[in-house]
């Protein structure tokens, strides 16, 4: 079975983009969450999403959104890119009524 | 909310010495999840535990949920230079439909060969 997996691995944005990451789940797994991960503040729960629908969220501002579609897959989206936002960004599912995630590669995101 | 205190921060050791690192929580959980992270890539599960007082085992590696179900440890054994790496706990409180994840901050192990 394909494990979890994230496009891209590696982006590099200025100041005031957008960018849009995107993640598949493993088959059958209708639960993906996000975390950012920095060095400073460790890993943090940015979303979860089930069935199309946000089921949790985390403490973050309102330029970071996510969605997810009807075969699983999820994309998140952060608008107006601050340096801050600079981090390792890593998508995670679940198996329905499974309390393991299991974590995809992660996307570097670098901004200038 | 609720916290994990991971410890120790880092652990510096020689290569065949066996490694302990433990989590705790003020709060009470119904799984504990060991990870392990090597740079550039995301956290690969290593062990869950499901019951307090569970122990289990993987290859070198040993875990316990603790009785209390407030804490947990990761024990290697025999270490050897490719354990090197960021080693997470993480609680989970599920049930009744909600499921909640708490990391804690993260072991990161160094082996000397």
């Amino acid at each position: 079975k394909a494990g979890v997996t994230q496009t891209p691995r590696y982006l590099i944005k200025t100041r005031g983009q957008q960018v849009t990451l995107s993640c598949s789940p493993i088959s059958g797994h209708r639960s993906v969450s996000w975390y950012q991960q920095t060095p400073g503040q460790g890993l943090q729960f940015l979303f979860e999403y089930f069935s199309e629908t946000q089921r949790n969220k985390g403490n973050f501002p309102g330029r970071f959104s996510g969605r997810q579609f009807s075969n699983s897959r999820s994309e998140m989206n952060v608008s107006t890119l601050e340096l801050g936002d600079s981090a390792l960004y890593l998508c995670a599912s679940r198996a329905v009524g499974g309390n393991e995630q299991f974590f995809g590669p992660g996307t570097r995101l670098t901004v200038l | 909310g609720q916290q994990l205190n991971q410890s120790p921060q880092s652990m510096f050791i020689q290569e065949g010495e066996d490694v302990s690192m433990n989590c705790t929580s003020s709060s009470i959980f119904n799984t504990w999840l060991w990870y392990k992270q090597e740079p550039g890539e995301g956290p690969v599960l290593l062990i869950a535990l499901y019951k307090a007082g569970e122990l289990t085992s993987n290859g070198r590696l040993t875990a316990q949920f603790g009785i209390t179900r407030k804490d947990s440890f990761l024990n290697i054994s025999a270490s050897i230079p490719s354990d090197v790496g960021i080693y997470f706990c993480a609680g989970v409180y599920s049930g009744a439909g909600s499921y909640q994840l708490t990391f804690g901050k993260g072991t990161k192990l160094s082996v000397i060969p």
